[in-house]
């Protein structure tokens, strides 16, 4: 069955980088795109972008252009997502997704000095 | 951006009995392929989401089909035929239809 393995919480200071991992198993990895989506806390879901493994080309939501940075390691099956320049309002849960059908179990960001 | 507004904020349904849960878009959803793509999620206290309808009316795999979707270009409905406890969780409505991807505020399922 398919499964999406997220890396563990995060405590990060403001102004730092966070690097996110999303291991996939259960189907053929190049087969389906890989989508980040966040969910602030109590609020509802913003999709920030999505890779194609196969390729590894990107699409953004714009509003996230500037903050995300997608990558795939095809060899580990595995999906990252870096966050830049970390603020308080980055501070959410993070979802890996294959196609939006099947998700991780999501990784806590916290920003804090 | 496509904006997806739901609507009731929350319910409160008695086991057993129906509930329906309302979604507009502010665009119509409906491809020129002829596929509407509007997604349905439940969002169960503690966990990651999980798609029960996906292009409007396909019921996932796995999800019982109590569940059932339907709507037009830009008005959709989730209903959910004889509720039962394991249903309470927060649904959400998203439309993958163009970037960006979006999704209702959410409406929260309880039981009486």
């Amino acid at each position: 069955q398919v499964n999406l393995l997220q890396s563990g919480a995060a405590l990060v200071k403001p102004g730092a980088s966070v690097k996110l991992s999303c291991k996939a198993s259960g189907y053929t990895f190049t087969d389906y795109y890989i989508h980040w989506v966040k969910q602030s806390h109590g609020k509802s879901l913003e999709w920030i972008g999505y890779i194609n493994p196969n390729s590894g080309y990107t699409n953004y939501n714009e509003k996230f252009k500037s903050k995300a940075t997608l990558t795939v390691d095809k060899s580990t099956n595995t999906a990252y997502m870096e966050l830049s320049r970390l603020t308080s309002e980055d501070s959410a849960t993070y979802y890996c997704t294959e196609g939006i059908v099947y998700w991780g179990q999501g990784v806590m960001v916290t920003v804090s000095s | 951006d496509i904006v997806m507004t739901q609507a009731p904020l929350s319910v409160s349904v008695t086991p057993g009995e129906s509930a329906s849960i309302s979604c507009r878009s502010s665009k119509s959803l409906l491809h020129s392929n002829g596929i509407t793509y509007v997604y349905w999620y439940l969002q169960k206290p503690g966990k990651s989401p999980q798609l029960l309808i996906y292009r409007m009316s396909n019921l996932a795999s796995g999800v019982p089909d109590r569940f059932s979707g339907s709507g037009s270009e830009t008005d959709f409905t989730l209903k959910i035929s004889r509720v039962e406890a394991e249903d309470v969780g927060i649904y959400y409505c998203g439309q993958l239809l163009e970037n960006p991807f979006t999704f209702g505020s959410g409406t929260k399922l309880e039981i009486k």
